[in-house]
Formats: C-alpha cells, sequence, structure tokens
C-alpha cells in the first residue's frame, strides 16, 4: 500500500481563489511529520510548510495552511488567494520511523500539478 | 544562513560511462545529507542518506554509489551508467532536532541525461 497519496494528478485553480490540494497518508507509527513542498519548474524543492502528528493546531505559513485530519489521516494543503507563480508541482511527504531502527525516513507523494489561470 | 549547492546543473553522458555528482552544504554543522532521483513526472526517490561522515544508507540497490568524505560533502558515483539512470537528482540537507521535525531542504538539482 502506498504511504502516501495525491490523488489529483493535475488541478486548475483562477487566480485569486483558494484551491486545495489533497494528501492522505498511511503509518502505524504514533509520531510522525507531514510536509509540502513547491516544485517549480526550475526543479528545485521548495519547503512550504510542515505539521506534526502531536500539534493540536493546524499549520499555518503565510497564505499556506494544512488541514490536517488525524483520524482520516490526511494533510491537505491550501492555498489562499492563489498566484500566477503558485504554478508547479506539489508533493506531500511524510517522515516517518524510529532512530534506533535505521533512523527517519521521508516518504514522498507522486505530487500534484497545479495550474493558476489568469 | 544554510546554502546548499549542486553541480553540475546539467550532465550528458553516454551508457557505460561514469558519474559523479557533487553537493556541499554551507551554514551548518554535522547535517543529515541525502541523494533523490526524480524520473520525468514523477515523485522522488531516496537513494541515499547519510547522518555522518563515512555513515552511507542506501535505500535502492542499483549501480549508484555515495561518499561523504567531509561534514558537508556528498557525492553521488557511478562506475556504469545506466540508460535507466536518466533523471533529475536532488541532494537534500537536514538538521536533526527531534528526527521526527526536522525538514529536509534541497538544492537545485542536476539533471542528467543518459545516451
Amino acid at each position: 500500500a502506498q504511504k502516501i497519496t495525491q490523488t489529483q494528478p493535475g488541478m486548475f485553480v483562477q487566480e485569486k481563489e483558494a484551491v486545495t490540494l489533497d494528501c492522505t497518508y498511511d503509518t502505524s507509527d504514533p509520531s510522525y511529520g507531514l510536509f509540502w513542498y513547491k516544485q517549480p519548474s526550475s526543479g528545485e524543492m521548495i519547503f512550504l510548510i510542515y505539521q506534526g502528528s502531536y500539534d493540536q493546531q493546524n499549520a499555518t505559513e503565510g497564505r499556506y495552511s494544512l488541514n490536517f485530519q488525524k483520524a482520516r489521516k490526511s494533510a491537505n494543503l491550501v492555498i489562499s488567494a492563489s498566484q500566477l507563480g503558485d504554478s508547479a508541482m506539489y508533493f506531500c511527504a511524510m517522515r516517518e520511523g524510529n532512530p534506533g531502527a535505521g533512523g527517519f525516513k521521508t516518504i514522498f507523494g507522486a505530487g500534484t500539478r497545479l495550474f493558476v489561470k489568469a | 544562513s544554510q546554502t546548499i549547492h549542486q553541480w553540475p546543473a546539467t550532465l550528458v553522458q553516454p551508457v557505460g560511462s561514469p558519474l559523479s555528482l557533487e553537493c556541499t552544504v554551507e551554514g551548518t554543522s554535522n547535517p543529515n545529507l541525502y541523494w533523490y532521483r526524480q524520473a520525468a513526472g514523477r515523485g522522488l526517490q531516496l537513494l541515499f542518506y547519510s547522518v555522518g561522515i563515512g555513515q552511507i544508507s542506501s535505500e535502492v540497490p542499483q549501480n549508484l554509489s555515495a561518499s561523504r568524505p567531509q561534514d558537508r560533502q556528498f557525492i553521488l558515483s557511478s562506475k556504469k551508467l545506466l540508460l535507466s539512470d536518466s533523471g533529475f537528482y536532488l541532494c537534500a540537507w537536514s538538521v536533526d532536532v527531534g528526527g521526527i521535525t526536522d525538514t529536509q531542504y534541497f538544492g537545485p538539482g542536476t539533471r542528467l541525461t543518459v545516451l
């Protein structure tokens, strides 16, 4: 079974509107971290936001927020007021593991390509 | 502030030729270092990670190898490239502040084409 699932290969959003990118995860570890990265056409991976499994509140970073629903094992990224520069691939990732059993590992989803329309 | 460098930015190599990609990190000590590969239109595949000098963990058995000769230097190598080695190679670093919470920061990547 996939550890990280991003079901939307591609999405369109109108400029200035909000968009939600879906991410579900699968883990049996009680402690884990969830990340979102943005990859523009240049190829670099840009860290956007982090959510810890024990965090009580949803993470927010500027226009980015993470809708964390632990019982559903989902960690959707919400981008408010989309801008043309938001057009990129977006990857959800999960870090889990045990330092005594080989360390922590980060697993990436397949990504969602977001297109922002003017 | 921390920065991460990768070179070369692009590389075209014939099948069977050797490979050496370099990654260096500035502004931090004893980072965790990672090599990922991204095939065209796909997600990231972890190839190697290192928690210290000379300590390399391999995630996927293949014709690639990694070395960490210095604290902030991570090298990805191959003795003989295959066509399937083509892809976008990303180096990343993180600093362990509790394991689960440490964020990975990526370099600009190397685009490798094997012909």
